[in-house]
C-alpha cells in the first residue's frame, strides 16, 4: 500500500487529454510539500517529468502539465500520442515517515 | 551526455552482504544530495537513503536502518550502498538518483541512473 494513492491505470486516444491523480494527506502533500512526477518507458529508468508541482525540466514537452490543491495533485497530458504510453508516479516527502514516498504508479495506454 | 552508472549487483543469500557503486560521468556529484532507490514489480518505487553534498548528513528509511550504509567520495565523483544483512525483501533494481532542489528545501530526484539488479535468494 504506497502512502500516496495513483489510480493503476488510464488510457485515452491519440490527441485527447487525459488526468492522472495522486492523492496524499496531511503529512505529506497536504503539509505543503512538493509533488513531482515521473514517467518510465518500458524496460527503462524513471526520468523526471515534472518538478515543485508545475515545472517542467527542458526538453519536457508542453503537452505534460502538473497541478496541486489541498491533499491531492495531478498530471495532466494533452494531445495524447503512442510515445507517451508509459508507467507515471507522483512523488512527493512525508513529515511523519521522514521519507520522501511515491505513489504505486498508473500506466498510461493509448488506445 | 551526463550520466549515472550503477555497479555492483547481483545474486546472494539471505544475510549476505553486497556493495553498489554509482559513478557520474560528464558532470560531477560534489554539488548533490544523493539519493539511492529501489524498484520492485510488487512494492514499486521506494526510497532508501540519502547523503548530502558534503556527506555529514544521512538518511535511511526504516526499511534498511541498520543494514545498509550509504557513501560517497566526491573526489572519485562515486556514491556507495554497502548492504549487509540482505533479506529476500531487498531483492530489487537499484538506482542511483541527484537530488534537485525543491521549493521547499525537500529534494526531487532529478537525474537517474540505468540501475542495477540485486537479488537476494537461496
Amino acid at each position: 500500500q504506497s502512502v500516496l494513492t495513483q489510480p493503476p491505470s488510464v488510457s485515452g486516444a491519440p490527441g485527447q487529454r487525459v488526468t492522472i491523480s495522486c492523492t496524499g494527506s496531511y503529512s505529506n502533500i497536504g503539509a505543503g510539500y512538493d509533488v513531482n512526477w515521473y514517467q518510465q518507458l518500458p524496460g527503462t529508468a524513471p526520468k523526471l517529468l515534472i518538478y515543485n508541482n508545475i515545472n517542467r525540466p527542458s526538453g519536457v514537452p508542453g503537452r505534460f502539465s502538473g497541478s496541486k490543491s489541498g491533499t491531492s495533485a495531478s498530471l495532466a497530458v494533452s494531445g495524447l500520442q503512442a510515445e507517451d504510453e508509459a508507467d507515471y508516479y507522483c512523488q512527493s516527502y512525508d513529515r511523519s515517515l521522514s521519507s520522501w514516498v511515491f505513489g504505486g504508479g498508473t500506466k498510461l495506454t493509448v488506445l | 551526455e551526463a550520466q549515472l552508472a550503477e555497479s555492483g549487483g547481483g545474486l546472494v543469500k539471505p544475510g549476505g552482504s553486497l556493495r553498489l557503486s554509482c559513478a557520474a560521468t560528464r558532470f560531477t556529484l560534489d554539488s548533490y544530495r544523493m539519493h539511492w532507490v529501489r524498484q520492485t514489480p510488487e512494492k514499486g518505487l521506494e526510497w532508501v537513503s540519502s547523503i548530502t553534498a558534503g556527506g555529514n548528513y544521512i538518511d535511511y528509511a526504516d526499511s534498511v536502518k541498520g543494514r545498509f550504509t550509504i557513501s560517497r567520495d566526491n573526489a572519485k565523483n562515486s556514491l556507495f550502498l554497502q548492504m549487509n544483512s540482505l533479506r529476500v525483501e531487498d531483492t530489487a533494481v537499484y538506482y542511483c538518483a541527484t537530488g534537485g532542489f525543491g521549493s521547499n528545501g525537500v529534494d526531487f530526484f532529478d537525474r537517474w541512473g540505468q540501475g542495477t539488479m540485486v537479488t537476494v535468494s537461496s
